[in-house]
């Protein structure tokens, strides 16, 4: 069974501190991806990447980076952590195949950031 | 660009009603669409897709190109499906784009 895991289930921060979220996943997979959870809203793309070194942007990357140095881990980094950054945020992986991949991801437990 | 719309954030129905999510998408090429669910306390799962055509936990989806929607269906609902419900689609690169989600809330 596929197993992503997320450093923190809890996090708090202050505004302006440099905030590290990281993922693992166990299964090998080419495709990770970092969204945050809002209520109202669904999930939201940040950051995703295809490849170890590769990353693209998603749909809101405003004040988030990735880094991905190796296939299994997939960090998102909040440059200088602001108040609308509280969210629940979620890692998930998928099986890749480049440009057509369509399978189903497997999600972390996520992590609640709370930023004060 | 895709789009997916849940139209109801919340649905309660009680235990043995039929129970119907809503889901509308857009997208220009062929999509392939999924429903996630989010148990409490538990991490979004996948629950069906349609590609697989399979019903999981007695839901069913059907995708309907003509009306581009998606919707979950279950003939019997039972307590144990209260949860978070996403409809999602998934474009390159294996990317989701996931509606608001729904609310469903089963009653005794």
């Amino acid at each position: 069974d596929v197993k992503v895991t997320q450093s923190s289930r809890y996090l708090v921060k202050r505004t302006g501190e440099k905030v590290f979220l990281e993922c693992v996943q166990d299964m090998d997979h080419e495709n990770m991806f970092w969204y945050r959870q809002d209520p109202g809203l669904g999930l939201r793309l940040i950051y995703f990447s295809y490849d170890v070194k590769m990353k693209e942007k998603g749909d809101i990357p405003e004040g988030y980076s990735v880094s991905r140095e190796k296939k299994e881990r997939f960090s998102l980094i909040l440059e200088s952590a602001s108040t609308n950054q509280t969210s629940m945020y979620l890692c998930a992986s998928s099986q890749g195949q480049g440009a057509r991949s369509n399978q189903p991801q497997h999600f972390g437990d996520g992590t609640r950031l709370s930023i004060l | 660009a895709q789009r997916v719309t849940q139209p109801e954030k919340l649905l309660s129905v009680f235990k043995g009603a039929p129970v119907e999510l809503k889901c509308n998408y857009s997208y220009s090429g062929s999509p392939e669409l999924f429903w996630y669910v989010q148990y409490s306390r538990q991490r979004l799962q996948l629950l069906l897709r349609h590609i697989s055509r399979e019903s999981i936990k007695g839901f069913t989806a059907d995708l309907n190109k003509g009306e581009t929607s998606f919707h979950l269906k279950k003939p019997f609902a039972q307590e144990e499906d209260s949860a978070m419900y996403y409809c999602a689609v998934t474009t390159s690169y294996g990317k989701l784009t996931f509606g608001q989600g729904t609310i469903l809330t089963v009653h005794p």
